[in-house]
């Protein structure tokens, strides 16, 4: 059971440059998210997606955007990285109001 | 702001103890969550309350929910070394998959 994947898994950046997180599930889920975490902290939403077809801001959407190719996987894109995008970046899936599944994270450095 | 907010943001306790940790929210709410997350790995589900209910267990978890006073409570029983974590409460807001917000959890020690 693959559950929620996520790649890359580490990344270094230089400040300016882009790059997209990718993220797929495999339990048909109809929504999905993405969080930042940044250390000693909770979780800030950046985007989610309801259902396919829709994406909707988090919390702290400034700087990101996202795309839900289909119904499996949704993408994060750092247009141009900025130092304070340095955070571990958590894709999750879940069914209506239910528990959230996770993936085990990417963790970004931008330098 | 964030929505859930835990208390205490650090507590350290002696293996075999309880250990009881708060979450506070601002808005009406569908239903609460609780997660752990062990250093350096995902958030892990652990329990879900719904509005409608007061109280929950699962194994040595139990759960309350007062919807007057906005707040939950997470009690660990007959803590073990390995329920060392971190904690987040999270909370959906309707029936619908919206959006769900955590706060920055609370840092759990069992020594052993």
């Amino acid at each position: 059971n693959a559950g929620v994947t996520q790649t890359p898994k580490f990344q270094v950046l230089k400040t300016g440059q882009s790059m997209t997180l990718q993220c797929a599930q495999d339990m048909n889920h109809n929504s999905m998210y993405w969080y930042r975490q940044d250390p000693g902290m909770g979780l800030r939403l950046i985007y989610y997606s309801a259902s396919e077809g829709t994406t909707d801001k988090g919390e702290v959407p400034n700087g990101y955007n996202v795309s839900r190719l289909n119904k499996r996987e949704f993408s994060l894109r750092l247009e141009s990285a900025a130092p304070s995008q340095t955070s571990v970046y958590f894709c999750a899936s879940r069914l209506a109001a239910g528990e959230l599944f996770f993936g085990e994270g990417s963790r970004l450095t931008v330098l | 702001s964030q929505q859930g907010e835990e208390d205490p943001q650090a507590l350290s306790i002696q293996e075999g103890e309880n250990a009881t940790m708060n979450c506070s929210y601002k808005t009406s709410i569908n239903n609460l969550q609780w997660y752990r997350q062990n250093s350096g790995r995902g958030l892990v589900h652990l329990i879900l309350i719904r509005s409608n209910e007061r109280e929950k267990h699962s194994g040595r978890l139990r759960v309350t929910l007062d919807t007057s006073k906005k707040s939950s409570s997470l009690l660990i029983t007959a803590s073990r070394a390995a329920d060392t974590a971190s904690y987040f409460c999270a909370t959906a807001y309707n029936t619908n998959a919206g959006k769900s917000t955590f706060g920055d959890g609370t840092t759990l020690t069992v020594k052993p």
